[in-house]
């Protein structure tokens, strides 16, 4: 099965600072790739995602990179603010019949005024 | 409702007492997934549901973990005489389709504590 390695598991920031966290995977066949963003004790919620068939992907402040041949894809917050302060989970699944996500351990984002 | 719905949102167990956990998921959404998240820990799935049908349950980590949904809305997860190691939190979350659509809307989730 898929298995998705997230690193770091906390980040620490100044405002304004950029954050990047990064995610491996190991089924080639995956091709949708979601973030999600849960603040303490409530639910995760999808901040942006990627599919297979693009490099990269812009939101405003979040951006996501995907690099097929090596497995890997990175989230990137710029301009950081204290509301940003989080756990970011990066998921990985195939995108055909029922999608099962399979999760990143979770990055801890501390964002400091 | 505007979202997926979970309740309780917290519950205490007795070792070795049954509970039942609820999920109202968005109105209308076909897939219907269950997640454990354990303290510090990425959700893990548990099992799948489109429609009443489960598809999948291969996450269930023994057979007193049962789930429902009869009517291809709500569903139930159901774990029997627990554990200690079945404390985490609980999440539900659904999806507009089965195929080629997977944002999946996440519940708050019930925190489960056995003691």
């Amino acid at each position: 099965g898929e298995n998705v390695e997230q690193h770091p598991s906390t980040l620490s920031v100044q405002e304004g600072d950029s954050a990047v966290i990064k995610c491996t995977y190991s089924d080639s066949a995956s091709n949708y790739f979601p973030w999600y963003k849960q603040e303490l004790g409530k639910r995760p919620q999808l901040i942006i995602d990627i599919r297979s068939n693009v490099g990269e992907k812009k939101d405003q402040r979040i951006a996501v990179t995907l690099n097929k041949t090596a497995k890997h894809f990175s989230l990137h917050i710029t301009e950081t603010q204290p509301e940003d302060s989080a756990v970011y989970f990066c998921a990985a699944t195939l995108n055909s019949g029922y999608s099962t996500l399979t999760f990143g351990k979770g990055t801890m984002l501390l964002v400091s005024p | 409702g505007a979202g997926v719905s979970q309740s309780p949102r917290y519950k205490v167990a007795k070792r070795g007492q049954d509970v039942a956990l609820r999920c109202d998921p968005i109105s209308g959404h076909v897939s219907l997934f269950w997640y454990q998240q354990a303290l510090g820990q990425g959700p893990e799935f548990l099992t799948y549901f489109q429609n009443e049908a489960q598809l999948d349950k291969s996450g269930l980590p023994s057979d007193r973990f049962f789930a429902e949904r009869p009517e291809g809305s709500v569903s139930t997860l159901k774990i029997q005489r627990t554990q200690q190691e079945d404390s985490a939190v609980y999440l539900c979350a659904s999806s507009l389709a089965a195929r080629g659509w997977p944002e999946a809307f996440f519940g708050q989730g019930t925190r489960l504590t056995v003691v």
